[in-house]
């Protein structure tokens, strides 16, 4: 079963908007990883938040963590037509193996 | 940061053949490497982990005599999916971790159609 769930499932902003999206994941993790995928393409890594961090940022980006409620947030702030792209968070399911396990992701459109 | 290939990027086959999809690691060595599938519009869904020299370990579900996993060298990990039916098709996407490393790099996937 899916660890993460994410909402909005699609989200459609005016660019120069922020967007926000969320993450909601069931067991304990290491950390918390978000990437994006623009359509019929690869991953591209975005950005790592361990468990003990409960902030990150990294140019536009801003991630947050909440443990408590097992739940993380992405913003991608002043959003471009080019950040239209599925954004996953995905989560390491176990420290052995280091699998990841995807959230269902959010289509992110970002309208010119 | 690191660069991991599949090759082919995109295959057509006619059912009942095999297909064999490659996933390396560039410029680093991938003790292990992953295989995920991924439907239209829908997330990726782990199939297996492979470790170099060793069985790879599969998901509850994913059938290993039908995805043949074979991760022979540090830089090297193929999917073969045998006996290709079209509800195989998919996007097949691998990535790739080094020893002692948290980041996985993905590859850019292999779109599957079986006719």
């Amino acid at each position: 079963s899916q660890q993460g769930e994410e909402d909005p499932q699609a989200l459609s902003i005016q660019e120069g908007e922020n967007a926000t999206m969320n993450c909601s994941y069931k067991t304990s993790i290491n950390n918390l990883q978000w990437y994006r995928q623009n359509s019929g393409r690869g991953l591209v890594h975005l950005i790592l938040i361990r468990s003990n961090e409960r902030e990150k940022h990294s140019g536009r980006l801003r991630v947050t963590l909440d443990t408590s409620k097992k739940s993380s947030s992405l913003l991608i702030t002043a959003s471009r037509a080019a950040d239209t792209a599925s954004y996953f968070c995905a989560t390491a399911i176990d420290t052995g193996r280091r699998a990841l396990t995807f959230g269902s992701g959010t289509r992110l459109q970002v309208q010119p | 940061g690191a660069v991991v290939s599949q090759h082919p990027s995109r295959v057509i086959c006619k059912s009942g053949t095999s297909v064999k999809i490659e996933c390396r690691s560039l410029d680093f060595q991938a003790t292990t490497m992953f295989w995920y599938r991924q439907f239209p519009k829908k997330s990726l869904m782990l199939m297996a982990t492979s470790n170099e020299g060793s069985k790879a370990t599969y998901e509850q579900g994913v059938e290993k005599d039908k995805f043949l996993i074979n991760h022979a060298s540090l830089t090297l990990s193929t999917l073969t999916v045998t006996s290709a039916h079209p509800e195989d098709s998919s996007f097949y996407i691998c990535s790739a971790r080094g020893e002692g490393g948290s980041e996985q790099f993905f590859g850019p996937g292999t779109r599957l159609t079986v006719l």
